[in-house]
């Protein structure tokens, strides 16, 4: 599972109010992941991480925003979760250039 | 934006026989290849890589690159019911080493039949 964990494993939460999801690994991958996975939309891209303070935007990070601290946690915030941030959260990370991309166990949010 | 295309099935198989996934990309640029395999409920789990043309065989899975026709598949030989999940086809937003994540197909859903 390449050491990846993510916290909370699912959460409810009402319209408007701040959510932040925690991923952490312990075996100093450099470049870490942010992405969701809808029904019709499959996996998508929020945001990733190439180092400490390093974050750069992807496909679908409107509402969502990063942090990266130190190595092994990256933190996705959602700053006033609506409806159609309902979805499954997955971080992944890769030691490397290689894409090769292993994934946490994710995270099922459900905003009421 | 790159896109990546799969037929999402159900793909249904008769156990023993050989399953085959496809998938199309639209970027003649990409590099890399990668495909994962997805339980129900559980979180993607990388299965094989390819970078260049021609195939790559790892146990019963092999995969084939085909850049001229951009098309990428996955044969998955002697069929077992616990090959049944869906599987996803990757390739990176936008390469050129940087790691900056990867655009994934919507999956297709394979079915072995026992």
């Amino acid at each position: 599972d390449a050491g990846i964990t993510q916290s909370p494993r699912h959460k409810v939460t009402e319209t408007g109010t701040p959510v932040t999801l925690r991923c952490h690994q312990t075996e100093n991958h450099r470049y870490m992941y942010w992405y969701r996975q809808d029904p019709g939309h499959g996996l998508r891209l929020i945001h990733y991480s190439y180092g400490v303070k390093d974050t750069d935007k992807g496909e679908v990070s409107d509402g969502y925003s990063v942090s990266r601290s130190k190595t092994e946690d990256f933190l996705l915030t959602l700053e006033s979760a609506t409806s159609s941030q309902t979805s499954v959260y997955f971080c992944a990370a890769t030691r490397d250039h290689s894409y090769e991309q292993y994934f946490g166990p994710g995270t099922r949010l459900t905003v009421t | 934006q790159k896109e990546v295309e799969q037929n999402s099935g159900p793909l249904s198989v008769p156990e023993g026989a050989i399953a085959s996934l496809n998938c199309t990309y639209s970027d003649r640029g990409s590099q890399s290849f990668f495909w994962y395999r997805q339980y129900s409920g559980k979180s993607p789990e990388l299965i094989m890589s390819i970078y260049s043309n021609g195939d790559k065989e790892d146990g019963r899975f092999t995969a084939q690159l085909n850049k001229a026709s951009q098309y990428v598949s996955l044969l998955i030989r002697d069929s077992q019911p616990s090959d049944s999940a869906t599987y996803l086809c990757a390739v990176p937003v936008r390469g050129g080493g940087g790691a900056d994540g990867l655009t994934f197909g919507k999956g297709t859903h394979l079915i072995i039949q026992p």
